[in-house]
């Protein structure tokens, strides 16, 4: 059971890079979501998507993109990353019964 | 708005002792609510929930219940083992949205 996916777990970029995080779920799950954690902060939801076609701003969007490329996948693009994007971000599903999946995570430093 | 507030940690305990971290939310409309653990280095894993107001959440010997009156979801476990030793998150969901308290650190030694 593979549950959802992230690639890459780990990533180094320099100031004004891009890079697009991937994130796949194979439990048929409407809703997907992306958050970043950061010490003493908790998971802050950064993008959501209810379904496939749509996709809405969480908490803190700002220096995000996201694409709902079908029902399976959810992707995350920082056009022109900063030291403050330094964090790690984790992808998740969620089905009827509301309980949200979670990738392993996405280690980003950002220099 | 929805928001999800939790005790601060670390919480440091002796192996065996009582654990509670406290977990309250505001929402609009009728949430679910969660607990999650994180062990280092991993993601979120679901520990226990509970749909509708008064329901109890239970598993690996951690309880906790929906209280509309109070508007909490209080973790608990009569006795703490080493290997509980994690981060724990609440959660609630509501709409579309799953949203997270801050975390709360618990370290428990032998």
């Amino acid at each position: 059971n593979a549950g959802v996916t992230q690639t890459p777990k780990f990533q180094v970029l320099k100031t004004g890079q891009s890079m697009t995080l991937q994130c796949a779920q194979d439990m048929n799950h409407n809703s997907m979501y992306w958050y970043r954690q950061d010490p003493g902060m908790g998971l802050r939801l950064i993008y959501y998507s209810a379904s496939e076609g749509t996709t809405d701003k969480g908490e803190v969007p700002n220096g995000y993109n996201v694409s709902r490329l079908n029902k399976r996948e959810f992707s995350l693009r920082l056009e022109s990353a900063a030291p403050s994007q330094t964090s790690v971000y984790f992808c998740a599903s969620s089905g009827g019964d509301r309980t949200g999946f979670f990738g392993q995570g996405t280690r980003l430093t950002v220099v | 708005g929805n928001s999800v507030t939790q005790m601060e940690g670390p919480v440091t305990l002796s192996e065996e002792a009582f654990l509670t971290i406290n977990c309250t939310y505001t929402a609009t409309g009728y949430p679910s609510l969660f607990w999650y653990v994180q062990y280092p280095g991993e993601g979120l894993q679901l520990l226990l929930k509970a749909t509708k107001a008064d329901d109890k959440g239970s598993n690996k010997g951690f309880e906790a219940t929906y209280r509309k009156e109070t508007t909490s979801f209080h973790l608990e476990k009569g006795s703490v083992q080493v290997s509980d030793s994690a981060v724990y998150f609440c959660a609630l969901r509501v709409t579309d949205k799953l949203i997270f308290g801050t975390g709360t650190r618990l370290q428990v030694f032998p």
